[in-house]
C-alpha cells in the first residue's frame, strides 16, 4: 500500500498563475480532506471530499479555489490567479468510509508564489 | 460546527520528564479522537488514537485519555526524548451523515531539551 501520494511535492507559481495540487488516496479509501499549513501554524481545513461529491467545503476561500474527487483518477486542488498570501504547504489526508477511523495524511505540496 | 481547542501552544520540557497536552472539543457527538505528530517539513503521523468508547488507552511512552463528561482529552509523553520534540496535534471526528470530518486543534511545540 503506498500510502496518500501528493504530486508535486513542491510547485513554484508566479502571481497570476493557475496551481494544481494532486492527491491519490490510499488503496481502498474514499474520503479526501484538504488542508492548508502557513509557517508555523496549524491545519486549515478546507474542503472534504467524496468520490465525485463534495461533502463541505466551508472551509475554502469563497473565489479562485475549486477542488474535484471525480470517479477515476485523483482529487484535484485547484487554485486560480494565485496571490503570494497562497503560499503555503496544502496536505491532503484519506480515510475510509466510516465514522470512526483515521485519515493518513499525504507529504503535503509545498506552494511558492512568486 | 465543531470546535476544538489545544494547550499549550508551546511546550519546553527536559529529556526524561513527562508532556502533557490537553484538547478540549464542543461537540458531543464526537466519537473519535487522533493525535498527529508532525516533524519539520514532515507530513501529520497518527501516533495514537482514542474511540469514545474507551476512557483511556497506552501504547509504549504515549497514552490518551478521553473525558467524554467534560469533553476533553488529552496525551500523555513520559520518559520524553530529544526524538520526540515536533508539532503535535489533536483532532476530533464529528458524525457527518454518515460518515465523519475531521477538525484539528491549533497544534502544540513541544521541545525537548537534552
Amino acid at each position: 500500500n503506498a500510502g496518500v501520494m501528493q504530486n508535486p511535492r513542491h510547485l513554484v507559481r508566479r502571481r497570476g498563475q493557475e496551481a494544481r495540487l494532486r492527491c491519490s488516496p490510499m488503496k481502498g479509501h474514499s474520503h479526501v480532506y484538504w488542508y492548508r499549513q502557513l509557517p508555523e501554524e496549524g491545519l486549515k481545513f478546507m474542503v472534504y471530499l467524496q468520490k465525485e461529491n463534495i461533502i463541505d467545503e466551508s472551509g475554502m476561500p469563497k473565489e479562485r479555489f475549486s477542488a474535484e474527487f471525480p470517479k477515476e483518477g485523483p482529487s484535484i486542488l485547484r487554485i486560480q490567479q494565485v496571490v503570494r498570501g497562497d503560499s503555503a504547504a496544502y496536505f491532503c489526508a484519506s480515510s475510509r468510509e466510516s465514522m470512526n477511523t483515521e485519515a493518513f495524511f499525504g507529504q503535503g505540496t509545498r506552494l511558492t508564489v512568486v | 460546527g465543531e470546535n476544538v481547542e489545544q494547550h499549550p501552544s508551546t511546550l519546553s520540557v527536559q529529556e526524561g520528564d513527562s508532556a502533557v497536552i490537553k484538547c478540549t472539543y464542543s461537540d458531543s457527538a464526537s466519537n473519535y479522537f487522533p493525535w498527529y505528530k508532525q516533524e519539520l517539513g514532515k507530513r501529520p503521523q497518527l501516533i495514537i488514537d482514542i474511540r469514545s468508547n474507551v476512557g483511556e488507552k497506552k501504547d509504549q511512552r504515549i497514552a490518551v485519555t478521553l473525558n467524554k463528561t467534560a469533553k476533553h482529552f488529552s496525551l500523555h509523553i513520559t520518559e520524553t526524548q530529544p526524538e520526540d520534540s515536533a508539532v503535535y496535534f489533536c483532532a476530533a471526528k464529528v458524525p457527518y451523515d454518515s460518515w465523519g470530518k475531521f477538525q484539528f486543534g491549533a497544534g502544540t511545540q513541544v521541545v525537548v531539551t537534552p
